[in-house]
């Protein structure tokens, strides 16, 4: 069954240090990669997207994330973090059988001390 | 440009009292979907749509309903309420199968007491 999995349920890093989530699929098929972030009380937004091509990809807010196949892994990283990236982060697999939906990881809180 | 919009943003039902949660999109979207998220666990799929007309159930679909009877709309039932049902639904859409990603509406934080 396809599946996401997040491993760091909470990580806390310190304003300016580096940061990377950590997020691992399980699909048979070429994956298609999402990584969303949520603020309290808001919505989903998307930060990057992984389809085919280069396996680093650049997202918003200056965000990145490395698909290696080898490891079904795609993890998020970013080399400085501001106070503003504290949020929850979800990791999600696009899952195409008789239809097409998202498969969720169960998210990555992110805290930011300053 | 509204995207996707939810309503209402917050709801308090007794157990056994009905709803529906209303998701509506200006995109021309063809898929659908509706997810509830709860503390630690993510979002979970509940029902999506893949076009008016059609729709389909994902994992956890017990205890809700959807009709998508135009490509704008897409509501979710619930019909009795149970406490089990208190969480953060979100709504999305999609314009088409592949190379897009979904996008999400605010959420509704609906409470069964």
């Amino acid at each position: 069954a396809q599946s996401v999995t997040q491993p760091d349920i909470h990580i806390t890093v310190s304003e300016g240090a580096s940061l990377e989530l950590r997020c691992n699929y399980s699909y048979g098929a070429t994956p298609y990669l999402f990584w969303y972030v949520q603020s309290p009380g808001q919505g989903l937004q998307l930060l990057l997207k992984y389809f085919s091509g280069d396996t680093l990809v650049q997202g918003i807010k200056g965000f990145e994330a490395e698909f290696k196949r080898s490891q079904s892994s795609f993890n998020l990283r970013k080399p400085s973090v501001h106070w503003s990236d504290a949020a929850e982060y979800f990791c999600a697999v696009g899952v195409a059988d008789s239809s097409y939906k998202l498969i969720f990881g169960s998210g990555t809180r992110l805290l930011v001390r300053p | 440009n509204a995207g996707v919009t939810q309503t209402p943003k917050f709801r308090i039902l007794k157990i056994g009292q009905s709803m529906t949660l209303q998701c509506a999109q200006d995109m021309n979207h063809n898929y659908m979907y509706w997810y509830r998220q709860d503390p630690g666990m993510g979002l979970k799929l509940i029902y999506y749509s893949v076009g008016a007309g059609i729709t389909d159930k994902g994992e956890v679909p017990n205890g809700y309903n959807v009709s998508r009877s135009t490509t704008e709309d897409f509501p979710l039932r619930l019909e009795l309420a149970a406490p089990s049902q208190t969480s953060v639904y979100f709504c999305a859409s999609m314009r088409s199968l592949m190379n897009t990603e979904a996008f999400f509406g605010q959420g509704t934080r609906l409470t069964v007491v």
